[in-house]
């Protein structure tokens, strides 16, 4: 399958920074990504999609000021989270697809644990 | 090295039953997850094991042998619906989540 790099894996932080996570399709052009949340043993939670060149589509709760997407390329997508606090303290997962089609599978990255103290 | 093997596609018929197996070897263990995403759709959550045994959850179930190195996600009464990819996915020491290619399981009549 297709890879899918996403960096840092793991980052502490502290309350009020903000920290930039990168998901970047290594071997294939990803025209649409999908950015994630999962707390512990809980289900994985969509929080926005971006397709390259537009602005990304959030999901209903998910604050579009607070967590900064920018698809500015076909290969590397980014998410800020701006002002941390202790509860956006998760697991923040990336996938890419290279279609729109629906038959197009997506691929995930490694994940980003964030730890904001 | 890291590797999660779970095979490529299944096929099954409506109404049966499908056991999806995964053998992993990974630097350190802090659970066990599986997916199902159906075709160009996001993945959705089915199941997360960190300890030993079973967890059923309606006509899913999942089972996990951390001493083998193994996991299997059963699934009861098949409908068409259940037509998708089955990810297993492992979080290693580092909470990296290690990914399977995937089991692709068709669903006939």
């Amino acid at each position: 399958g297709a890879v899918v790099s996403q960096h840092p894996s793991r980052v502490i932080c502290k309350s009020g920074t903000s920290v930039k996570i990168e998901c970047r399709s290594l071997d294939f052009q990803a025209t649409t990504m999908f950015w994630y949340r999962q707390f512990p043993k809980q289900s994985l939670m969509l929080m926005a999609t971006s397709n390259e060149g537009s602005k990304a589509t959030y999901e209903q709760g998910v604050e579009k000021d607070k967590f900064l997407i920018n698809h500015a390329s076909l290969t590397l997508s980014t998410l800020t989270v701006t002002s941390a606090h202790p509860e956006d303290s998760s697991f923040y997962i990336c996938s890419a697809k290279a279609g729109t089609g629906t038959d197009t599978e997506a691929f995930f990255g490694q994940g980003t644990r964030l730890t904001v103290v | 090295g890291q590797n999660i093997d779970q095979p490529t596609e299944m096929t099954a018929t409506e109404g049966a039953i499908v056991q999806i197996n995964c053998t992993y070897q990974t630097s350190g263990f802090n659970g066990l997850f599986w997916y199902q995403q159906h075709a160009g759709e996001a993945p959705t959550f089915l199941s997360y094991n960190v300890l030993d045994g079973l967890e059923e959850k309606g006509r899913f179930s999942s089972f996990l042998s951390r001493s083998k190195g193994y996991s299997y996600l059963l699934l009861k009464e098949l409908q068409m619906k259940d037509s998708a990819s089955y990810l297993c996915a492992v979080m290693d020491s580092n909470y990296q989540l290690i990914w399977g290619a995937g089991t692709k399981l068709i669903i006939k009549p």
